[in-house]
């Protein structure tokens, strides 16, 4: 059974905190990514890496950086909590199956930055 | 500058009711068009995916309509049922290896019995 994991369901951290969510993938994928998912906003992404030690910017990479030192390894650091960054964090990894990316989505980690 | 975009943000049918969910993209280089599917507390999970050299794509009580020159894809649900009460996100890429999947908002569904 294919598995994403991510190290934690729920996080609370004090504004100017340094945070990392660790996520985990078993498929051997090369793909993984990071989104954030706001109500009324979607699934936002932050940063995807296609290959160890590659990043590449998503749409709202701002506050954050990421690490991926191993291929089965990716994780999300918010150098600087701030409360805007409060938000529903899913990691996804994917593989290229037929003619397109099926994307297997971690359970997330809820954080909250008071 | 929103690609893919999805309505409605919520919808309620009745238990039985045909469910309809629409989404329009910008991108003509799309090419692959997944459907996903959250229940609370979960992340996303893969429905249903179409590419465009089809107009139609059936899998059970779930069905994409697809019409390339209007740039247009739904999602249907047939016979909903409660439990298919969830999050619904349509979404859409050039397939290629690299290159991240483009999401829409997302639907609340709710059946209602």
């Amino acid at each position: 059974d294919v598995k994403v994991t991510q190290s934690s369901r729920y996080l609370v951290k004090r504004t100017g905190e340094k945070v990392f969510l660790e996520c985990v993938q078993d498929m051997d994928h090369e793909n993984m990514f990071w989104y954030r998912q706001d109500p009324g906003l979607g699934l936002r992404l932050i940063y995807f890496s296609y290959d160890v030690k590659m990043k590449e910017k998503g749409d709202i990479p701002e506050g954050y950086s990421v690490s991926r030192e191993k291929k089965e390894r990716f994780s999300l650091i918010l150098e600087s909590a701030s409360t805007n960054q409060t938000s529903m964090y899913l990691c996804a990894s994917s593989s290229l199956v037929g003619y397109g990316l099926e994307q297997y989505f971690g359970p997330g980690t809820r954080l909250t930055v008071t | 500058q929103q690609q893919v975009k999805q309505s409605p943000q919520s919808l309620i049918v009745q238990k039985g009711g045909i469910s309809i969910i629409n989404c329009a993209y910008e991108n003509t280089a799309f090419d692959y068009f997944p459907w996903y599917q959250q229940f609370p507390g979960k992340g996303p999970a893969l429905l249903i995916a179409i590419r465009p050299d089809v107009s139609e794509k059936k899998e059970g009580r779930f069905t994409i309509s697809f019409n390339k020159s209007a740039k247009q894809f739904s999602l249907h649900i047939m016979d909903s049922q409660p439990g298919d009460s969830a999050t619904y996100f349509c979404a859409a890429s050039r397939g290629a290896r690299n290159t991240p999947l483009v999401f829409g908002k997302g639907t609340r569904l709710s059946v209602i019995a």
